[in-house]
């Protein structure tokens, strides 16, 4: 089945810092990727969603400057956090929509990635 | 936009009863409506969902029924296990092409199971 990587599973760095965070779907291509944030004991909330060769399209309350989203190929996003700051210690969750499907809300999830900003 | 209620928010069961999580939808356009199992640290994943052409449906022990008039959805797990302890997130979505709610997923707030062996 299809299948949806992220990389790294957890990552740790400094107040200020930016963090790079990839999504790569392995075995199929996904023009649509869907970048979610989840907080402890909460649900998960969609950030954006991100659309190969064109601009990423963010939630409302989303700040498109500290979450810079680029999808330049069919099967990698990457989601940058930039100057992190503790507040922004979460599990990020990335997903994938597999192109030619029947249906457009069937979306393939990856297994999350940890970030924890001292 | 879509708002997704779900409940309870934490449901302990023992091993070989039966468990139930409903969910809520506002937006009557939705017409696909996912369940998620997630284990801690790790991504969520698809157990079963259903599309409004159908009332239900049924994977061995679990089953989902929709009420479209009501605007509600049921997760029912038969015979649990204690592996199936996890939060379970039931979602909503509109399978229209185009439009600011193209494909999207709208979460509920999630379902803590535990089954006790």
């Amino acid at each position: 089945g299809a299948v949806v990587s992220q990389h790294p599973s957890w990552v740790i760095c400094k107040s200020g810092t930016s963090v790079k965070i990839e999504c790569r779907s392995l075995d199929f291509q996904a023009t649509t990727m869907f970048w979610y944030r989840q907080f402890p004991k909460q649900s998960l909330m969609l950030m954006a969603t991100s659309n190969e060769g064109s601009k990423a399209t963010y939630e409302q309350g989303v700040e498109k400057d500290k979450f810079l989203i680029n999808h330049a190929s069919l099967t990698l996003s990457t989601l940058t956090v930039t100057s992190a700051h503790p507040e922004d210690s979460s599990f990020y969750i990335c997903s994938a929509r597999e192109d030619g499907t029947r249906y457009y809300n069937e979306q393939v999830f990856g297994p999350g990635t940890r970030l924890t900003v001292l | 936009g879509e708002n997704v209620e779900q409940h309870p928010s934490t449901l302990s069961v023992q091993e070989g009863d039966s468990a139930v999580i409903k969910c809520t939808y506002s937006d009557s356009a939705s017409n696909y409506f996912p369940w998620y199992k997630q284990e801690l640290g790790k991504g969520p994943q698809l157990i079963i969902d259903i599309r409004s052409n159908v009332g239900e449906k049924k994977d061995q022990r679990i089953a989902v029924t929709l009420n479209k008039t009501a605007k509600h959805f049921s997760l029912h797990i038969t015979e649990t296990q204690p592996e199936d302890s996890a939060v379970y997130f039931c979602a909503a979505s509109t399978d229209g092409a185009g439009g600011t709610s193209y494909g999207k997923l709208t979460f509920g707030q999630g379902t803590i199971l535990t089954v006790h062996p």
